[in-house]
């Protein structure tokens, strides 16, 4: 079945940019949604965005300004960057993907795939 | 923006059925689903679509989504069940609740 896998620096400088990998096995990356959603320490969960193998995203309003989530599917592989990060932005990190209904209105996205997810610490 | 509320905390004796409930503006008129996550783990999808039950996960598992509330039902409740449960919904972006702790006593 299908894994994933994050990767990248767990230790992440103040107005620095985080970047993290996912590597998507046992399956390919361009048929699905896929997102990453973060876990501050002792908190719930907060969605990030996703992205389509098309390269269509969706970002989180809170975090849009500083989000970019892209895709390469030669690697099976999907990306996320953070800029301009601070101590709030320490979390771990999960990537994921998603499923997707469609009415005839509106279509809906859950994320029924997790990888273990990563943690990333922004300090300096 | 669009918020989900759940009660911080739940519990439930063994054998017992626990209700955990999540609240949002309209929610029925979504699709509701349920994560379960354990300390240190990943979050685990448990119910999609409002209640619909993903393969493998126990048909004590159920749910229900109308007016403003969406509710998680453990029939049966085991230790194994303890753990924090999240809603989730779709509103042109994805909402997760604050997470709701089963204690099973």
């Amino acid at each position: 079945q299908v894994q994933l896998q994050e990767s990248g620096p767990g230790l992440v400088k103040p107005s620095e940019t985080l970047s993290l990998t996912c590597t998507v096995s046992g399956g390919s990356i361009s048929t699905f949604y896929w997102s990453w959603i973060r876990q501050p320490p002792g908190k719930g969960l907060e969605w990030i965005g996703y992205v389509y193998h098309s390269g269509t995203t969706n970002y989180n309003p809170s975090l849009k300004s500083r989000v970019t989530i892209s895709i390469d599917t030669s690697k099976n592989q999907f990306s996320l960057k953070l800029n301009s990060v601070t101590a709030a932005d320490t979390a771990v990190y999960y990537c994921a993907r998603d499923q997707r209904f469609c009415s005839s209105t509106t279509c809906y996205f859950w994320e029924d795939v997790w990888g273990q997810g990563t943690t990333v610490t922004v300090s300096s | 923006s669009y918020d989900l509320t759940q009660p911080p905390s739940v519990s439930v004796s063994p054998g017992q059925t626990a209700s955990i409930t999540c609240s949002g503006d309209k929610l029925g008129n979504k699709y509701a689903c349920w994560y379960q996550q354990k300390p240190g783990q990943s979050p685990v999808l448990v119910i999609y679509q409002d209640n619909k039950r993903p393969s493998g996960i126990p048909e004590r598992f159920s749910g229900s989504n109308s007016g403003n509330t969406a509710t998680l039902t453990i029939s049966g409740t085991q230790a194994m069940d303890e753990a924090v449960y999240y809603c989730q919904a779709w509103d042109s972006y994805t909402v997760f609740g604050g997470g709701t702790k089963l204690t099973v006593l």
